[in-house]
C-alpha cells in the first residue's frame, strides 16, 4: 500500500539552529500535504497545509516565518524550523493525500518526528 | 467540548482481556483513522474507516456514522499492545483532521 515517510524520525539540534523535517510519499504523487504539532499531553494540531506548487497555508497561530514550508515535487514536502528555541521541542508529523491512490482519495500519516532542541 | 473526544484515557488490562476505545465526534467526516503511537515512537496507521468494520489480526474498528461513533477492539490483549491510541477525524470533505488526545493503555503480563 502506499507509504508516507517521514525524516529524521528523531532530532537533536542547538538552540538558535535551524533543522529541516522531509516528509516524502514513496509510490504516490501527493498533491497536498499537512503538517501537525503534538504539544505536550495534547493532541495533534494542524499546523499547516502544504499544496504542491504554491505557498503552504498556515493556521492561526502558527508563525509562517518560523516553520517554512515547501512543496516543491509532488512527492516532497519540507518543514524547516527556523532559529530554533527549547519549546520548538514537540513531535511533527505529516500526512499526504492524493486522488490518484488505488483505493480512491485517502490519506497517509507519516511515522512522526521529535525534535528536541537543547 | 472537543470535536473529538475519546473514553477512557487512560486504561490499564490484564494480558488477555478484551479492549475497547471509542471516539466520539461532532463533525461531518470524510474518514476515520485510528493510529497507534508507542511511548516516544512514531505513529502507525491502524485503520482507515468511512463505514462499517475492519478487522487486522487481534484488532477490530467499528465505525458508525449515524451516531458519530467509532470503537477500536482489541482482543486477547498482550503486554505489546501497551501504547497511546489515537482517532484521527477528517472533516468537512477535505484532507484536514482533527486528533483525539488519546487513550493511554497498558496490559500488565
Amino acid at each position: 500500500g502506499a507509504v508516507v515517510s517521514q525524516h529524521p524520525s528523531r532530532v537533536i539540534c542547538k538552540s538558535g539552529t535551524s533543522v529541516k523535517i522531509e516528509c516524502r510519499s514513496l509510490d504516490f504523487q501527493a498533491t497536498t500535504m499537512f503538517w501537525y504539532r503534538q504539544f505536550p499531553k495534547q493532541s495533534l494540531m494542524l499546523m499547516a497545509t502544504s499544496n504542491e506548487g504554491s505557498k503552504a497555508t498556515y493556521e492561526q497561530g502558527v508563525e509562517k516565518d518560523k516553520f517554512l514550508i515547501n512543496h516543491a515535487s509532488l512527492t516532497l514536502s519540507t518543514l524547516t524550523v527556523t532559529s530554533a528555541h527549547p519549546e520548538d521541542s514537540s513531535f511533527y508529523i505529516c500526512s499526504a493525500s492524493s486522488p490518484w491512490t488505488a483505493s480512491g482519495n485517502t490519506i497517509y500519516f507519516g511515522e512522526g518526528s521529535w525534535l528536541t532542541v537543547v | 467540548k472537543n470535536e473529538v473526544e475519546q473514553s477512557p484515557q487512560n486504561l490499564t488490562a490484564q494480558e488477555g482481556e478484551f479492549i475497547t476505545i471509542n471516539c466520539s465526534y461532532s463533525v461531518g467526516i470524510s474518514a476515520l483513522h485510528w493510529l497507534q503511537q508507542h511511548p516516544g515512537g512514531g505513529i502507525v496507521s491502524l485503520f482507515m474507516l468511512s463505514s462499517g468494520k475492519k478487522k487486522h489480526g487481534r484488532l477490530i474498528a467499528t465505525i458508525n456514522i449515524q451516531e458519530k461513533h467509532s470503537s477500536l477492539h482489541i482482543t486477547a490483549s498482550h503486554p505489546r499492545d501497551s501504547a497511546v491510541y489515537i482517532c484521527a477525524v477528517g472533516y468537512g470533505g477535505t484532507y484536514k483532521y482533527i486528533f483525539g488526545t488519546g487513550t493511554r493503555l497498558k496490559v500488565l503480563a
